[in-house]
Order: structure tokens, then sequence, then C-alpha cells
């Protein structure tokens, strides 16, 4: 596609259950990155794909969160057991070798 | 540790002002660069301007250019001519290492508000 697609835009979850959020990078872009933006502060990184593999998954905050991407493409985001601190911004960019960094509108999370 | 740090958490500029946004880094690679970004309140990051360590030349993109201070760890954004359109939060970000990919650390950001 043109750009990078996240979906869903808007998600409220119940504290406990567990959500997916996913993303679809721009076709041809090897590399996928997972951030994460609570309201009014920075980004803060979650894991980095580089094609089907995840060379850095420093950033996963706890056991709770988990990602894979498939077929070099879509990545997919898992939150388990969500609380309430997770209610945030989780945005994810793609990028290719010697190009800059693309980023999607971001899924907003709410947990109640 | 902070890698990147913004310590204007607000900036107020006259419209058609220059206004200059600064940033501090820290790494001990010498291979790296250096990234700004524009966040509207829409949301959307957009990329402005990039500098890597060994480019001699400061980075120009249009209205905006990259104060690059190697020897100070400092990669300052200037925005010349400013419009009420560049009213939005402002990133800093540093990638480390030679390859084009791998992630990018961001500051806290600055929320510039241009005045009419």
């Amino acid at each position: 596609g043109a750009g990078v697609s996240q979906s869903p835009s808007n998600k409220v979850t119940e504290k406990g259950k567990d959500v997916e959020l996913r993303c679809d990078p721009i076709s041809g872009h090897t590399a996928l990155y997972w951030y994460r933006q609570s309201l009014g502060q920075g980004l803060e990184f979650l894991i980095y794909f580089q094609g089907n593999s995840a060379p850095d998954k420093s950033g996963l905050p706890s056991d709770r969160f988990s990602a894979e991407r498939t077929g070099g493409s879509v990545s997919t985001l898992t939150i388990q057991r969500t609380q309430q601190e997770d209610s945030a911004v989780y945005l994810c960019a793609s990028s290719t070798q010697g190009g800059g960094y693309t980023f999607g509108s971001g899924t907003r999370l709410t947990v109640v | 540790a902070q890698k990147i740090t913004q310590t204007q958490p607000g900036m107020f500029v006259q419209e058609k002002e220059a206004v200059t946004l600064d940033c501090t880094y820290d790494t001990s690679d010498p291979s790296y660069g250096l990234f700004w970004y524009k966040q509207p309140s829409s949301g959307e990051m957009i990329f402005l301007i990039y500098q890597g360590s060994y480019d001699q030349q400061n980075a120009t993109e249009g209205r905006y250019s990259l104060n690059f201070q190697k020897a100070r760890k400092s990669a300052n954004l200037v925005i010349s001519a400013s419009q009420l359109g560049d009213s939005a939060m402002y990133f800093c970000a540093m990638r480390e290492g030679l390859t084009s990919y791998g992630k990018l650390t961001f500051g806290q950001g600055t929320i510039l508000t241009v005045h009419p």
C-alpha cells in the first residue's frame, strides 16, 4: 500500500482482556517497528523486526507483550491481560535500506 | 540512560520569526543518525530532516535546518519564517550504528506554538 496501515484505529477494552493490534507496512519495507506513546510523552521503542525475525525486542515492557511478523509483511502486537497502564497510542513504522521511517496513524488503546 | 534530551517542554514564537528547538544526544558509537519529526495534533509523525554523524554540512530542508555541533553532541532544529501550521510537537531522535535500519530513540518532545 501507499502508507503504513494500522488497525483498529481505536480500541477500548476491559482490564484483563487480551488485545491484538495490527500493522501492515509499506510493500517492500523489510524493517518494521512498534512504538508506544503515552499521552503527551515521547515514543517508547517496543520491538523491531527485520524480515520475520526480531533482532531487538528489548523494549517490550513485560511478558504480557508479544509480537510476530509473518511473510515479511503484516505484524501483530498482542497484549495479554491488559492493564490500565497499557493505555496509550501504539505506533508502527516501517523502513527500507537507504530510506527513512514511515509511521502509521497509530492505534489508540484505552483499557477501562 | 537518557540518550536524547529535549530540555524545552514548550516554546512560543511569533509568526514569521525563526525558532530553535534544542536537542542533545549521548552515544559512544561514532556512527549514528539524527532525525527530527513533527507530530501535529492529528497524531501523525512527519519526517522533517536527517543528519548523519559523518556529514560535513549541516542538513537543510526548505525552512528547516539542523544545527549540528558534533563536539557538543547537539542537533538543534531551526525553523525559519514560522507559520501557524508549524504549531505541533517536535521530536528529536537518534539511530546508532552504520546500518540504515535499527530502532530510533526519541526525546520527550517540544511543543511549539506559533502566535499570529
